[in-house]
C-alpha cells in the first residue's frame, strides 16, 4: 500500500518481556517520528530520524527505550523489559524531506498491553 | 524546548462555528499543523500555516500570529462527524532538527 504501516497491530504482553514494534514509512520519505499516546492522552513525541543524521532521541523515556532506522526505509522501536506503564498505542509518523509543507502521515499504531 | 497550550475539551452545536485556540513557545518555530484524530483513529492533516495570515481550506480555517505565538482552528457548519480531538503541532527548526512536538488535543464535542 501506498500509506504508512505498523506491525503488529496489537501486542499483549507480560512485565519484563522485551518487545519490537516495526514501522514502514511512505516510500521517499527520509523524516520517521515515534509517539507514544496512552489512552485518552496526547501524543508524546520519543524519537525522530532525518535522513543519515544522527536521530533526535530527546523523547525517550528510559534506557529501556531504543529506536533504529536502516537508511531511509523501516524502523524499529524496542522496549526492554516492559513495564504496565508501557501500555500505550505506539504511533510512528513519516514525512518527506524537509523544505516545505512536509505533513506527517501517521500508520495506525500498534496498541501495546502489559500484564 | 517547546510548550503547546490549548483547551482540553469543547463543546458546540451542530451547524455553528467554533474556534480551538493553541499558544506555544519555541526557540526556532518553522511552521504550525492541525491534526484531527477520532476516537481509537491515527491523526489526520488538517492544515498548515508557517506565515502570518489565515488558511482557509473549506469548513476548515487556520489563522497564525508568529509574533504572539498564538494560532487558531476554525470549524464553520459543525456536523456530527466533526467530533474528534483537534491537535495543534509546532515543528521548531533550532539545532538542525526539524522536530514536530504535539499538544495535548483539544477534545471537541458537536451536540444535535
Amino acid at each position: 500500500g501506498a500509506g504508512v504501516s505498523q506491525s503488529p497491530s496489537n501486542k499483549v504482553t507480560e512485565k519484563g518481556k522485551d518487545v519490537e514494534l516495526r514501522c514502514d514509512p511512505i516510500s521517499g520519505h527520509t523524516a520517521l517520528y515515534w509517539y507514544r499516546q496512552r489512552l485518552g492522552q496526547g501524543l508524546e513525541f520519543l524519537i525522530y530520524f532525518q535522513g543519515n543524521s544522527a536521530p533526535d532521541k530527546s523523547g525517550l523515556p528510559s534506557d529501556r527505550f531504543s529506536a533504529e532506522r536502516t537508511g531511509e526505509s523501516v524502523s524499529t522501536l524496542t522496549i526492554q523489559r516492559t513495564q504496565q506503564e508501557d501500555s500505550a498505542v505506539y504511533l510512528c509518523a513519516s514525512s518527506p524531506q524537509t523544505g516545505g509543507q512536509e505533513t506527517q502521515y501517521f500508520g495506525p499504531g500498534t496498541r501495546l498491553l502489559v500484564l | 524546548g517547546q510548550n503547546i497550550d490549548q483547551p482540553t475539551e469543547m463543546t458546540a452545536t451542530e451547524g455553528a462555528i467554533v474556534q480551538i485556540n493553541c499558544t506555544y513557545q519555541t526557540s526556532g518555530f518553522n511552521g504550525l499543523f492541525w491534526y484531527q484524530q477520532h476516537a481509537g483513529e491515527a491523526p489526520t492533516f488538517l492544515s498548515y500555516n508557517v506565515l502570518d495570515g489565515l488558511e482557509e481550506k473549506g469548513r476548515f480555517s487556520s489563522f497564525l500570529s508568529r509574533s504572539k505565538g498564538y494560532s487558531y482552528l476554525l470549524l464553520k457548519e459543525l456536523q456530527m462527524k466533526d467530533s474528534a480531538s483537534y491537535l495543534c503541532a509546532v515543528r521548531d527548526g533550532s539545532g538542525g532538527y526539524q522536530k514536530v512536538t504535539f499538544g495535548i488535543g483539544t477534545k471537541l464535542q458537536v451536540i444535535p
